[in-house]
């Protein structure tokens, strides 16, 4: 079947220090990711995106990682701050059109 | 601020009711999504319209239909209201129409409380 979810529920780090967040998904929802990061009352923010045949995306302070052996993806947020306090969704393609959303973690950034 | 607006941002309705949700995409998008958020069962993707067309379908209800007119906006209608339709509504937009070809910017949603 088809399904995109995450490990944990709750992160919580120090500020400074950098966060992973894990993301693992099914046969199907395999071609195409996208991290989210939704702060309390507002809608998703769009934070990165990789596709298949890449196995790391690099943007700014974040690194997407996907391992297609073990159908896994990783969001790295590194010197995270108070301001990334947020839920942080992945969400997968599948059928070319449709996006299947994991269940999210939120991040608590603690000083 | 995304750029993507919402109307009304909160909504409260009894059971068996219509309502319709409204959305105006950033300038210059072509493509507008439907997506519900709920407790039990997180971030759905329900509809997606590309230039008043119909370009793809999630887990949307029969009860529920949309539109995109041609001035680009959209409308989600939700009709025969139930307790379990009680939600967050969100519109995302893009410029581009396939879903892995470009960012998606979302509104800030409109929370439905159905009485």
């Amino acid at each position: 079947g088809e399904s995109v979810g995450l490990h944990l529920p709750t992160l919580s780090v120090q500020e400074g220090d950098n966060s992973i967040i894990n993301c693992a998904y099914s046969n199907s929802a395999s071609d195409y990711f996208i991290w989210y990061k939704q702060e309390s009352g507002k809608g998703p923010q769009f934070i990165i995106d990789i596709r298949s045949n890449m196995d790391k995306r690099q943007g700014q302070r974040v690194t997407v990682l996907l391992n297609k052996t073990v159908k896994h993806l990783s969001l790295q947020i590194a010197a995270t701050q108070p301001g990334d306090s947020a839920v942080y969704f992945c969400a997968g393609l599948v059928s070319a059109d449709k996006l299947i959303f994991g269940t999210g973690t939120r991040l608590q950034v603690f000083p | 601020d995304s750029g993507v607006t919402q109307t009304p941002k909160h909504l409260i309705t009894a059971t068996g009711q219509r309502v319709t949700l409204r959305c105006s995409p950033r300038s210059g998008d072509l493509s507008v999504y439907w997506y519900q958020q709920s407790l039990d069962q997180g971030l759905q993707f329900l509809i997606q319209y590309y230039n008043g067309e119909e370009r793809a379908k999630g887990n949307i209800l029969e009860r529920f239909s949309a539109q995109q007119f041609p001035d680009l906006h959209s409308e989600l209608n939700l009709s025969s209201l139930e307790l379990g339709d009680s939600a967050l509504y969100f519109c995302a937009s893009s410029v581009v129409r396939d879903i892995n070809s470009g960012e998606q910017y979302f509104g800030p949603g409109t929370r439905l409380t159905v009485t």
